[in-house]
């Protein structure tokens, strides 16, 4: 199983909302990231953990907060975002940090805030 | 700081034509280059993975080569079809907890 899951599959929020994005996956990697991906645009990435601890957060505005509950889950919960924030949320997993695996990555989130 | 150019940024093609994508990066000291393809608000697909110390990797009607001191790569399509027509994008693993650098991509569009 090469399967990276991401729920919801959309999600419009308003501006003062709190929300999260939900992403599993059940190949045993430890690493898993999350990247936000403009129209038209290469993905950025946001946050990766490792063993469930945070390890890179690329200095994203604290109204997104990552987390990592279990070697198989990572959530990111939304809060107080803007209008530009709308995008599509995209999580990726990998064996683990060292740079030699491949990285596969879930369907993504459009998010929309109105 | 790594940057990583694709080019060209569309192309369209006949369906049976065979085609090259180009990638290109600035630092050398790559661990590996991953090609993805991108269906419109979709997840990447991993398509290939090609590690520093490899020339190539193939899957089906896909090539993709490496020549890292050079700094480029190319993905070979042999007889495009139109089920081919994505966005292509090639990455670059950087020694930063397996960040990924991204090219900008190629919108790939091939005519029945």
């Amino acid at each position: 199983d090469t399967e990276v899951t991401q729920t919801p599959k959309h999600l419009v929020m308003g501006m003062t909302n709190k929300k999260s994005l939900k992403c599993e996956q059940h190949m045993g990697h430890r690493a898993m990231y999350w990247y936000k991906q403009k129209a038209k645009k290469p993905p950025e990435l946001m946050f990766v953990y490792s063993y469930e601890k945070l390890s890179i957060n690329e200095s994203v505005p604290s109204r997104f907060s990552p987390e990592c509950p279990n070697s198989s889950l990572l959530n990111l919960h939304l809060h107080a975002l803007q209008p530009e924030d709308s995008a599509l949320y995209l999580c990726a997993s990998r064996v683990g940090l060292l740079s030699y695996n491949e990285q596969f990555f879930g369907p993504g989130t459009r998010l929309t805030v109105l | 700081k790594q940057e990583v150019t694709q080019i060209p940024a569309a192309l369209s093609v006949p369906e049976g034509e065979n085609l090259v994508l180009n990638c290109s990066f600035t630092d050398s000291a790559i661990y590996n280059l991953q090609w993805f393809r991108q269906d419109p608000g979709k997840g990447l697909t991993s398509l290939l993975l090609i590690q520093s110390s490899q020339r190539e990797q193939t899957s089906g009607r896909l090539n993709a080569s490496l020549d890292k001191s050079s700094g480029r790569s190319t993905l070979y399509i042999a007889a495009s079809q139109p089920g081919d027509s994505a966005t292509y994008l090639c990455a670059v693993s950087s020694n930063q907890g397996g960040k990924l650098i991204f090219g900008q991509g190629t919108e790939l569009s091939v005519k029945p």
